[in-house]
């Protein structure tokens, strides 16, 4: 079953900027992860934040994670040309992994 | 060199034939996830293996075999039953437990015509 929505669908932003996409959520889960996939790849482990974590940082990425709203949320600061790809959001609960459809992110030089 | 592999990366089938993709993984990781992809969607999880000869349905299985008779090799037949086996599937192995990052191998693109 499908668990996570990102929003939005797609993003296109300049070099430099900051990219935020959301991910929400339906049942209670034991963890969130962000993986990245660039165009005919396989998927690449980004962060993983804990249901008791409220906000996880890893270089230029910075994901939160609201349990009462059942949502998160990843931020890239200072987006470069090689972010273009598509994130994401998996939640994790009885020992599998539920996928999103994918937020896909356009970095324009 | 640690990691997880598929091949071919691409494959082309005629309609009613069987086709196995492979997937071999060297990181001593007990579980193993097959995933379709469909374009602009998620994954979706086919079978799931947490330990040798072992596995377990996930929520389209039908019309997919697998085996997992190696820790190493988790093999995924796909089958003249399926009806629409034309896509992304990409192979993952991870420890087996609920929190666990999940490995990914390149995927292989499979078009049936």
């Amino acid at each position: 079953s499908q668990q996570g929505e990102e929003d939005p669908q797609a993003l296109s932003i300049q070099e430099g900027e900051n990219a935020t996409m959301n991910c929400s959520y339906k049942t209670s889960i034991n963890n969130l992860q962000w993986y990245r996939q660039n165009s005919g790849r396989g998927l690449v482990h980004l962060i993983l934040i804990r249901s008791n974590e409220r906000e996880k940082h890893s270089g230029r990425l910075r994901v939160t994670l609201d349990t009462s709203k059942k949502s998160s949320s990843l931020l890239i600061t200072a987006s470069r040309a090689a972010d273009t790809a598509s994130y994401f959001c998996a939640t994790g609960d009885d020992y599998k992994l539920s996928f999103g459809a994918g937020t896909t992110v356009t970095v324009r030089a | 060199d640690g990691g997880i592999t598929q091949s071919p990366k691409y494959l082309f089938r005629k309609e009613g034939q069987n086709v196995t993709l492979s997937c071999e993984q060297n990181l001593n990781h007990d579980a193993m996830y097959w995933y379709r992809q469909d374009p602009g969607q998620g994954l979706r999880l086919i079978y799931y293996s947490q330990i040798v000869n072992d596995f377990q349905k996930g929520d389209i299985a039908e019309g997919y075999s697998v085996s997992r008779e190696k820790k190493e090799s988790f093999p995924l037949t796909v089958t003249s039953a399926q009806k629409n086996p034309t896509a992304f599937y990409l192979c993952a192995s991870s420890i087996w437990g609920p929190s666990y990052e999940q490995y990914f191998g390149p995927g292989t693109r499979l078009t049936v015509t």
